[in-house]
């Protein structure tokens, strides 16, 4: 069965520092996977997939198959990069499965 | 606003009773999916149409709920005889045919007392 796992559910990180949001997978078939963000009172919304190689808001990620991992970067955090992030793996057909989100607060 | 929308935003309803909740998903979009979320945990997916047809369910799914899709433009999530483990957001999402993003609606909260 697929899982998406992301170990930190809170991340705090000053304005300026570099951010590291975590993401490991497991899924026996070819992995596709996204990175989903929800501001406050918005919808969530798709970040970036992994297949586009887009460095979206100044995040990219990288899939590192050997250690099934996806994680998400950002060399300098700003302010407006607080939200909830949620990692997703596409396990056919476009269906998702989600991990349990990291909520990121850049402290000014 | 042409993104997907979901009617109601919000639901409160007594155990037992029945509750119906609406997604439109954008126009040209033919895959429709539902998935539910409850606090602290990431979305779950639910179900899922291609035009009206409904292609796959969740075991999440049980007899208590159904989806439908009767024109391959609107769906509606029914949920019978509501439990308190109900409770929680539903999200409606959308898709075009070709490999692209999936788009979310703002959700319905179901608060089951």
């Amino acid at each position: 069965a697929q899982r998406v796992t992301q170990p930190e559910k809170l991340l705090s990180v000053f304005k300026g520092a570099p951010v590291e949001l975590k993401c490991n997978y497991s899924y026996s078939g070819s992995p596709e996977l996204f990175w989903y963000v929800q501001y406050s009172r918005q919808r969530l919304q798709l970040l970036l997939r992994h297949i586009s190689r887009e460095s979206i808001k100044g995040f990219t990620a990288d899939l590192n198959k050997g250690e099934t991992s996806f994680h998400l970067k950002k060399p300098f955090a700003q302010e407006e990069d607080s939200a909830m992030y949620y990692c997703a793996l596409n396990f056919g057909n476009e269906k998702l499965t989600f991990g349990t989100g990291t909520r990121l607060t850049i402290i000014p | 606003d042409t993104g997907v929308s979901q009617d109601p935003r919000h639901k409160i309803t007594k155990r037992g009773q029945n509750v119906t909740f609406r997604c439109d998903p954008i126009s040209e979009h033919n895959r429709l999916y539902w998935y539910r979320q409850t606090l602290g945990q990431g979305p779950e997916f639910l179900t899922y149409f291609q035009n009206e047809a409904q292609l796959e369910k969740s075991r999440l799914l049980s007899d208590r709920f159904s989806a439908e899709r009767p024109k391959g433009s609107f769906s509606t999530l029914e949920i019978q005889r509501t439990e308190q483990g109900d409770s929680a957001m539903y999200l409606c999402a959308s898709i075009d045919g070709g490999y692209n993003e999936q788009f979310f609606g703002p959700g319905t909260r179901l608060t089951v007392l």
